[in-house]
């Protein structure tokens, strides 16, 4: 069964960096994955794709502070220079034939 | 610019019906795949329905199949979901999206209360 697994919430310093992890269960570390970000109170932005291999293609307009990286079954969201509105819920999402499944989010607070 | 607009949320009893319509603009819509992603107060983004671009391939999650049909007029750059029987574990936002296998556009959502 694919599912996605991550962290409830996260926690780092204005100004400093953050690691996000999103795994995927047995037997799927094959998977790309999407991330999406989820402001207080606002719907859904999508930062990025991204693949096993590592690379990743950002949405519209999301900043150089995001990046992604892979390693087997686990995806990553990194953020740097956190700021204030990185204050979030964060999502990882992928796909399988004629379903989509979403991780259950990380709550990151921005100190 | 690519724009998603949810409509016809509300309050509706249980058992009862609602249909969710969301207006595209700025992007060719019968080139993409759309859906259905609705959050519970409090909770996660689940997956409802997806469907292709010219209607022909249609997908529900477990927790919708029988009860929420997903359609689109191309004409009219629309998508819908009809949903019906619906039970207050259904009362949530929902999302309307674009993209094939991850939404890369999402709407601002349409708020469904099921309620007696």
């Amino acid at each position: 069964q694919l599912v996605l697994t991550q962290s409830p919430s996260a926690s780092a310093s204005l100004g400093a960096s953050v690691k996000l992890t999103c795994t995927l269960s047995s037997g799927h570390s094959s998977y790309a994955i999407a991330w999406h970000q989820q402001q207080p109170e606002k719907g859904p932005r999508y930062l990025m794709r991204l693949n096993s291999d590592g690379s990743h293609s950002k949405g519209d307009g999301i900043p150089d502070r995001f990046s992604g990286s892979s390693s087997g079954a686990e995806r990553y969201l990194t953020i740097s220079s956190l700021q204030s509105e990185d204050e979030a819920d964060y999502y990882c999402q992928t796909w399988g034939t004629g379903s989509w499944v979403f991780g259950g989010g990380t709550k990151l607070t921005v100190l | 610019q690519v724009q998603l607009v949810e409509s016809g949320g509300g309050l509706v009893k249980p058992g009862g019906s609602l249909r969710l319509s969301c207006a595209a603009s700025g992007f060719s819509f019968s080139d993409y795949y759309m859906s259905w992603i609705r959050q519970a107060p409090g909770k996660g983004l689940e997956w409802v329905s997806y469907i292709s671009g010219s209607g022909n391939t249609i997908y529900y999650a477990d927790s919708v199949k029988g009860r929420f049909t997903i359609s689109r007029d191309n004409a009219k750059k629309s998508l819908y979901l009809q949903m019906n029987s619906l039970r207050v574990e259904d009362t949530a936002v929902f999302y309307c999206a674009r993209g094939d296998s991850y939404p890369v556009t999402w709407g601002q959502g349409a708020l469904v209360t099921v309620s007696s």
